[in-house]
């Protein structure tokens, strides 16, 4: 079976950084592109970027190029969403999702979703 | 702003259909395939329909999808109190680069 267990809530000051985590099980996490996507509270999803755990190649969405950094590591099937410097508009929770197939041009549709991870940033 | 548009909320009363729809442009449906989830409030999104009208292995047939040109619709039968959610279009964007979902629209059953 399928599955994205993703890590724990966080609660952070503004100016701190954090690293999430979501480790992928019950198939070949080099072979699968992985998201992120954010739902501030209230709110609708927002999609954050893209890597390839294969070779870690990573692209952002234009609205999050600079302010997040996405990366995996292949020997524990785990891929992170890191922050080095928080804001109180990050709070929110950030989901992985594995896509069905990515092609030379576009990439398919989201078939399993972590449990989300809870980002809660306040003084 | 989503670059694909939806109503924020539609309603009907249980047992009726509804149709939710997803409007947007050519460099992402009108070229590439949509998908539609379901998230219930305090719950992850699922997939509910992919590559347009496809249903993912255990979702009844009572959700459907489809599209035409720039505009895809997703339609719900038989509605019961437990479709009560959140519902999301999503597909690739081929201009951007980029996934681009829908703003989401609220389901309410009578």
């Amino acid at each position: 079976e399928v599955q994205l267990v993703q890590s724990g809530a966080e609660v952070k000051k503004p100016g701190e950084s954090l690293k999430i985590s979501c480790q992928a099980f019950g198939y070949s996490f080099t072979s699968f592109y992985i998201s992120w996507v954010r739902q501030r509270p209230g709110k609708g999803l927002e999609w954050m970027g893209i890597i390839y755990p294969g070779d870690s190649n990573a692209t952002y969405s234009p609205s999050f190029q600079g302010q997040v950094t996405i990366s995996a590591g292949k020997s524990i099937s785990t891929a992170y969403l890191q922050w080095s410097s928080l804001k109180a508009s990050d709070t929110a929770i950030y989901y992985c999702a594995r896509h069905t197939y990515c092609g030379p041009s576009n990439c398919g549709s989201f078939d399993s979703w972590g449990q989300g991870t809870l980002v809660t940033v306040s003084s | 702003q989503s670059v694909l548009t939806q109503p924020p909320s539609v309603s009907a009363a249980a047992g009726q259909k509804v149709t939710i729809s997803c409007s947007g442009g050519s460099s992402n449906i009108g070229k590439n395939y949509v998908s539609w989830y379901q998230q219930v409030p305090g719950t992850t999104p699922k997939l509910l329909i992919y590559d347009n009208d496809k249903r993912p292995s255990g979702i009844p047939d009572r959700f459907s999808g489809s599209k035409s040109g720039t505009s895809a619709t997703l339609g719900i039968s038989g509605l019961q109190t437990g479709d009560e959610a959140d519902y999301y279009c999503g597909t690739w964007d081929s201009s951007l680069s980029a996934v681009a979902f829908g703003g989401g629209t609220k389901l309410t059953v009578l």
